[in-house]
């Protein structure tokens, strides 16, 4: 069974910090997604990630993944208060021919504080 | 909006009952996926439908069932509910088959509560 780690569980900063969230996980993965959930709502994606190494910039957010596509982080500059929601990395797995099933990581909710 | 659409948003029933959830997606995407969310355990994968067929099965219980229709919406099936069942039920559709990245995007989801 693949599982996904993330770190931390809960975080809780001021608003113009920067923090870094990580997904960790034994396996590896073909692709990794990773998603931003607000309360009541629907996971909406935010970057896939392919290639081992692979750096991705979306305004402040920074996401890469490790050289050996078994982990990844996502880095956000200056946070503000829209950065508030739960984060949640996924993994594909290829390794059942047409099976695309993604594995979610645990989860990070993020709070930004004004 | 995903363009993802589910039905209904809130449903309240009592245990042991059934119901049927429902999900319309993208335009275009062939594949379907439903997925359980509690506050306990997360995220989790149910069951996958491609074009029709079931394609990939997860940690779903027998009382569960799903299938997806000509018109490629899908129905996820839930019987003898207990109250443990009650959860956040999301659909996510996808164009991807055996190839691509297998973008998923989410509907809003249906709060389940069994009393």
């Amino acid at each position: 069974t693949q599982l996904l780690e993330q770190s931390p569980q809960f975080l809780s900063i001021q608003e113009g910090e920067n923090l870094t969230v990580y997904c960790n996980s034994s396996s590896v993965f073909s692709s990794l997604q990773w998603y931003r959930q607000e309360p009541g709502e629907g996971p909406v994606l935010l970057v896939t990630v392919v290639t081992g190494g692979e750096v991705k910039k979306l305004k402040r957010l920074t996401f890469q993944f490790g050289d050996a596509r078994k982990d990844s982080s996502l880095h956000i500059t200056a946070a503000q208060p829209g950065d508030t929601g739960l984060y949640l990395c996924a993994g594909r797995d290829d390794t059942n021919f047409g099976n695309e099933k993604l594995t979610f990581g645990t989860g990070t909710r993020l709070t930004i504080i004004p | 909006d995903s363009g993802v659409t589910q039905t209904p948003k809130h449903l309240i029933t009592a245990t042991g009952q059934r119901v049927t959830l429902r999900c319309s997606p993208r335009s275009g995407d062939l594949s379907v996926y439903w997925y359980q969310q509690s506050l306990d355990q997360g995220l989790q994968f149910l069951i996958q439908y491609y074009n029709g067929e079931e394609r990939a099965k997860g940690n779903i219980l027998e009382r569960f069932s799903a299938q997806q229709f000509p018109d490629l919406h899908s129905e996820l099936n839930l019987s003898s509910l207990e109250l443990g069942d009650s959860a956040l039920y999301f659909c996510a559709s996808s164009v991807a088959g055996t190839s691509g990245y297998n973008e998923q995007f989410f509907g809003p989801g249906t709060r389940l509560t069994v009393l």
